[in-house]
């Protein structure tokens, strides 16, 4: 699976959009980018995953460079439940693995 | 439906001792994972079953360590003898091949995990 870089660790204000960028420079035609998050003490929850046209879903929008070598998910108003590890996670089409890299530990202040 | 669900929430064991943890998937999912996470390593495949049959299992990490899918609704993963570094939360996610609008959805769904301490 292509490797994904993210930054370690992110604020954000409640109330706020809040913005998680991911690069992801060798990715494939075939590969998706998927988002995960992990509340502390839970197992991770699937959010949101693209291609190659932006997303959104009642979670999250997934904003693709047209180039995919990057992304960024929103999460529009962030509220302190949305303090958690995101996960960005590259994987190809029909692929079952999921490959978890360190992720970023998004803060949530009030 | 319940979700995942996983069997303990908590085990503490001593070196050398039988561990075995128990995983119930989603009614319906046809895939089941096993995953480990620690401070160290971060959170990493063991295994998976596609239809109750092993698929993949290059991340079990040794002989000690094996895993099992008797049936469509249960999986345990064992290991024997326990050691220290094996302390970890042990996570079970079950997921289901399907496709909307022409693409594949894989979306994973975890349990809550169990949380092993080997002393």
């Amino acid at each position: 699976d292509a490797k994904t870089t993210q930054p370690p660790s992110m604020d954000c204000a409640e109330g706020r959009a809040a913005n998680l960028p991911c690069n992801h420079s060798t990715i494939s035609g075939n590969e998706y980018v998927y988002w995960y998050r992990q509340i502390h003490s839970q197992g991770p929850q699937y959010i949101i995953h693209g291609l190659k046209n932006n997303e959104t879903n009642e979670m999250a929008s997934l904003i693709i460079t047209e180039d995919r070598k990057s992304s960024t998910l929103i999460l529009p108003h962030a509220t302190l439940r949305d303090t958690a590890v995101y996960y960005c996670i590259v994987r190809a089409q029909g692929a079952q693995k999921l490959v978890f890299g360190q992720g970023t530990r998004l803060t949530i202040n009030p | 439906d319940a979700g995942v669900i996983q069997s303990p929430r908590h085990e503490v064991t001593e070196m050398g001792q039988e561990v075995t943890l128990r995983c119930k998937p989603i009614s319906g999912h046809d895939y089941l994972f096993w995953y480990r996470q620690t401070m160290m390593r971060g959170l990493e495949l063991l295994i998976y079953f596609n239809n109750n049959v092993p698929i993949d299992d290059s991340g079990m990490p040794e002989d000690r360590f094996s895993a099992k899918m008797p049936n469509a609704s249960f999986s345990t993963l064992k290991i024997q003898p326990s050691e220290p570094r094996d302390s970890a939360v042990y996570f079970c996610a079950s997921s289901q091949h399907r496709t909307i609008a022409g693409e594949r959805n894989d979306e994973q769904f975890f349990g809550p995990g169990t949380r092993l301490t080997v002393l």
